[in-house]
């Protein structure tokens, strides 16, 4: 069974820029989540997405967004870029979310914001 | 506001020499608390969901176990390759999930 994939790996931007990050849940999988994880500030919540529909969402900015496609696929887009937009970003896929629903994550999306 | 608090933030062991990371929490209603493993540049893997008080998970060396306002995972024996950081991550009612620091813990042989 594959995993969740994300692309790109690496991305190197310049400030003011927009970036747009996809994830590619496991087979069956409806629920994508994203996190930004940082060294000073560890994993945080950006946004859950399920059947299409934004369901949760955390405290980031409006410059964050995201949505998914009916194949449960999802990007993420981030505009306007800031130097403290550099992060791993990463997706996470369960079955339908919800507790007992273990999310796998994908291997990330490291971006740099120059 | 729901917290989660991990403690130590580093955890340096020798081979075979047993501890335990703590992750204390407040919250005003839990649905579930996961334990998830995260190697250098790669995505949290999942480990462990604990849904209520008393509850306790075992796999290989390490076993998950939770109080009204704490979970411990402690690892017996530890090898090598159980270095890693180790996060608690909380699910609250409202489907909120708040998510604790990490304890990185570095075993030696």
């Amino acid at each position: 069974k594959a995993g969740v994939t994300q692309t790109p790996r690496y991305l190197i931007k310049t400030r003011g820029q927009q970036v747009t990050l996809s994830c590619s849940p496991i087979s069956g999988h409806r629920s994508v989540s994203w996190y930004q994880q940082t060294p000073g500030q560890g994993l945080q919540f950006l946004f859950e997405y399920f059947s299409e529909t934004q369901r949760n969402k955390g405290n980031f900015p409006g410059r964050f967004s995201g949505r998914q496609f009916s194949n449960s696929r999802s990007e993420m887009n981030v505009s306007t870029l800031e130097l403290g937009d550099s992060a791993l970003y990463l997706c996470a896929s369960s079955l339908d979310g919800g507790v007992g629903n273990e999310q796998f994550f994908g291997p990330g999306t490291r971006l740099t914001v120059l | 506001e729901d917290q989660v608090t991990q403690s130590p933030e580093a955890l340096r062991l020798q081979e075979g020499e047993s501890s335990s990371l703590n992750c204390s929490y407040t919250v005003s209603g839990l649905r579930g608390l996961f334990w998830y493993r995260q190697d250098p540049g790669k995505g949290p893997e999942f480990l462990f969901t604990l849904y209520s008080a008393g509850e306790e998970k075992e796999k290989e060396r390490l076993k998950a176990t939770l109080t009204k306002k704490e979970s411990f995972l402690h690892i017996t024996a530890p090898k090598p390759e159980d270095s890693a950081t180790y996060l608690c991550v909380l699910e609250a009612n409202d489907y909120k999930l708040s998510f604790g620091a990490g304890t990185t813990v570095t075993v030696r042989a």
